[in-house]
């Protein structure tokens, strides 16, 4: 079975520190992809990136960057710089070529304090 | 330009009674989804359609009745609503139906059962 482990239920930082969320996933899957989308008080799901099981590069874009790890199954997800427009709930999720479904996981809430 | 619209954005109505959530997507996608988000911000799939076919059920009541009259829309019609169906109902919509691709999501129609 498909799961997504976000440990991290609520975090709080003062603005402009740096902040990881993590992520940890389970699948038999050889082929999968994991997401991060943002969800901010406006309740919107926004997109935040994409990576498939063959590429392990991580990504920065901006302030944010991504470690993937397939030796820990973990996808974490760094800010840098922390902003108060930072604050949302952000989601990890999941899925394969198998299954026809992106599978969250239940999500960090983050705060930034000014 | 709107690219996955649901309507209502807010729902509120008595128990028992039967509604509807409408959704179109004009990104010319090939796969719809609902998504349920509970009051702890947990997504969970209900649905999936690709091409007006269902492909993913994951064991909703059959009060729930998706309908997909064409490619481009996805409506979820809900009967005998309840009180535990109070929740955020997000329509999403991706080009392929083997989860690599991401998924575009609607602003979310907040149903509230009293």
């Amino acid at each position: 079975a498909q799961k997504v482990t976000q440990a991290q239920t609520e975090i709080s930082v003062v603005e402009k520190e740096d902040v990881t969320l993590d992520c940890v996933y389970e699948t038999r899957d050889t082929t999968y992809y994991l997401f991060w989308y943002k969800q901010p008080p406006s309740g919107e799901l926004v997109f935040l990136i994409r990576r498939n099981s063959f590429d392990e590069q991580n990504e920065i874009s901006g302030r944010y960057s991504w470690n993937f790890q397939k030796s820990t199954s973990s996808f974490n997800f760094t800010i840098t710089a922390s902003q108060v427009v930072d604050s949302a709930v952000y989601f990890c999720a999941l899925s394969s070529n198998r299954d026809d479904k992106i599978i969250f996981g239940k999500g960090t809430r983050l705060h930034i304090l000014p | 330009d709107t690219a996955v619209s649901q309507t209502p954005k807010y729902l509120v109505t008595q128990m028992g009674n039967d509604k509807s959530i409408k959704c179109e997507q004009n990104l010319g996608h090939d796969t719809m989804y609902w998504y349920k988000q509970d009051s702890k911000k947990f997504l969970k799939i209900m649905f999936s359609y690709n091409n007006k076919e269902l492909i993913i059920n994951e064991t909703v009541p059959n009060r729930f009745s998706p309908k997909s009259p064409d490619k481009a829309h996805l409506n979820l019609h809900i009967n005998s609503l309840e009180l535990g169906d109070s929740a955020v109902y997000f329509c999403a919509s991706s080009q392929d139906r083997d989860g690599g691709d991401k998924a575009f999501f609607g602003q979310g129609t907040r149903l509230t059962v009293v």
